[in-house]
């Protein structure tokens, strides 16, 4: 599984676009680019994911390099409840082993 | 998407005890996950549990400490054997859901004494 790379921590103005970063430089051809997050004391939740197009849900964008060496979670109006730490992950497909890293803190500021 | 009951939420143990996690899923899953996450970390995965065989442990983890049971499709357990300070964390379970990744249950907050 692709070593994933994300910054610590960000800020964020509510209502703005909350841009997160993640460095996947060694995922491979079949390895999807998952992102979770996880509000404090809860289980972390599904956000998207994807293989090599770019991504849209009711949740958020997902935004893939051509090269697929990294992506970008975009939250296009972020609020209050966003705040939580966000995790970018690798998975071959067919497999089921996730390895969390230590993801992105992210703060949207009222 | 699958739907996971976690019990329980929380507990304060004292050192030398044992704790049982119970999880339940809402539709029957193949396999079961069970992570931790030590406070101020990020998840670890612990095993995965499938029904019908011996769950498989991730290095550093050790069936006597954490004995699995998965007696069906819907229903798994994680036991916290001999407990010290050091187990305190939240344990979680997972489960893969086709069109959600996968789903976690609220966690087991763990605090040992």
């Amino acid at each position: 599984d692709a070593k994933t790379t994300q910054p610590t921590s960000m800020d964020c103005a509510e209502g703005r676009a909350a841009n997160l970063p993640c460095n996947h430089s060694t995922i491979s051809g079949n390895e999807y680019v998952y992102w979770y997050r996880q509000i404090h004391s809860q289980g972390p939740q599904y956000i998207i994911h994807g293989l090599k197009n770019n991504e849209t849900n009711e949740m958020a964008s997902l935004i893939i390099t051509e090269d697929r060496k990294s992506s970008t979670l975009i939250l296009p109006h972020a609020t209050l409840r966003d705040t939580a730490v966000y995790y970018c992950i690798g998975l071959v497909s067919g497999t089921y082993k996730y390895i969390f890293g230590t993801g992105t803190r992210l703060k949207v500021l009222a | 998407s699958a739907v996971i009951s976690q019990k329980p939420s929380r507990d304060i143990c004292q050192r030398g005890t044992s704790l049982t996690i119970q999880c339940q899923v809402d539709s029957q899953v193949t396999m079961m996950f069970w992570y931790r996450q030590q406070p101020g970390q990020s998840l670890t995965l612990i095993a995965t549990a499938n029904q019908g065989s011996e769950a498989t442990y991730e290095s550093g983890f050790v069936i006597d400490k954490f004995p699995i049971s998965r007696p069906n499709l819907t229903f798994s357990t994680l036991t916290v054997s001999n407990m010290s300070p050091e187990d305190s964390s939240i344990y979680l379970c997972s489960v893969e859901d086709r069109d959600y990744g996968y789903t976690f249950g609220s966690g087991t907050r763990l605090t040992v004494v």
